[in-house]
């Protein structure tokens, strides 16, 4: 079964500083990855995904990660964020095939600081 | 196009009842799957309904349930709440519910069990 580990609860940055989010996945091929954000009271809204081709992917609100498959990571950047980033970030696994649904890290709370 | 909803956003119950949550997806998807999103456990996958059939399921009891009708809205029911069952529960669709296609997540309702 796959599993998802992000290794920071929490991350405070300052505005217009630069963000790097971790998560790492166990699975047994190349996985389909998505990062996630929720913010208060909201559901998820995808930020990014990655399937195959490319292994930087470019997202939604300038967002980026890159797919490492020799670290079995995928890692989510920002080169300057806004007080508006602030909210709660979930790298997720999809298994090729489909079954089981998506699998969730336990997310990253990231703090914004002016 | 509207986005995923759910009803009802707010839920108290105490133990031993049953709740019946509600979600419309988005026009055209014919995928639901549903998620439960706890601190201590995060986002735990449900289970997944396509053309009103159960695909897939996850690690839950039995007293979790769901259906899915012909206009693609579906359901799920608790049944004997039980405090740990006190949870964010956050409905997905897609138009068909393959691996890499992206997931739109509806606010969640939260239920909170007394």
């Amino acid at each position: 079964a796959q599993s998802v580990t992000q290794p920071d609860i929490h991350i405070t940055v300052s505005e217009g500083a630069s963000l790097e989010l971790r998560c790492n996945y166990s699975y047994g091929a190349t996985p389909y990855l998505f990062w996630y954000v929720q913010s208060p009271g909201q559901g998820l809204q995808l930020l990014l995904k990655y399937f195959s081709g490319d292994t930087l992917v470019q997202g939604i609100k300038g967002f980026e990660a890159e797919f490492k498959r020799s670290q079995s990571s995928f890692n989510l950047r920002k080169p300057s964020v806004h007080w508006s980033d602030a909210a709660e970030y979930f790298c997720a696994v999809g298994a090729r095939g489909g079954a089981d649904g998506l699998t969730f890290g336990k997310g990253t709370h990231l703090i914004i600081q002016p | 196009k509207a986005g995923v909803t759910q009803t009802p956003r707010y839920l108290i119950k105490t133990r031993g009842q049953q709740v019946t949550l509600s979600c419309s997806p988005i026009s055209g998807h014919r995928s639901v799957s549903w998620y439960q999103q706890t601190p201590g456990q995060g986002l735990q996958f449900l289970f997944e309904y396509f053309s009103e059939t159960q695909r897939n399921k996850g690690n839950f009891p039995g007293r979790f349930s769901g259906r899915q009708f012909s206009n693609s809205r579906s359901e799920m029911n608790v049944s004997t709440l039980e405090l740990g069952d006190s949870a964010l529960y956050l409905c997905a669709s897609g138009p068909l519910g393959t691996a890499q296609e992206t997931q739109y997540f509806g606010p969640g309702t939260r239920l909170l069990v007394l």
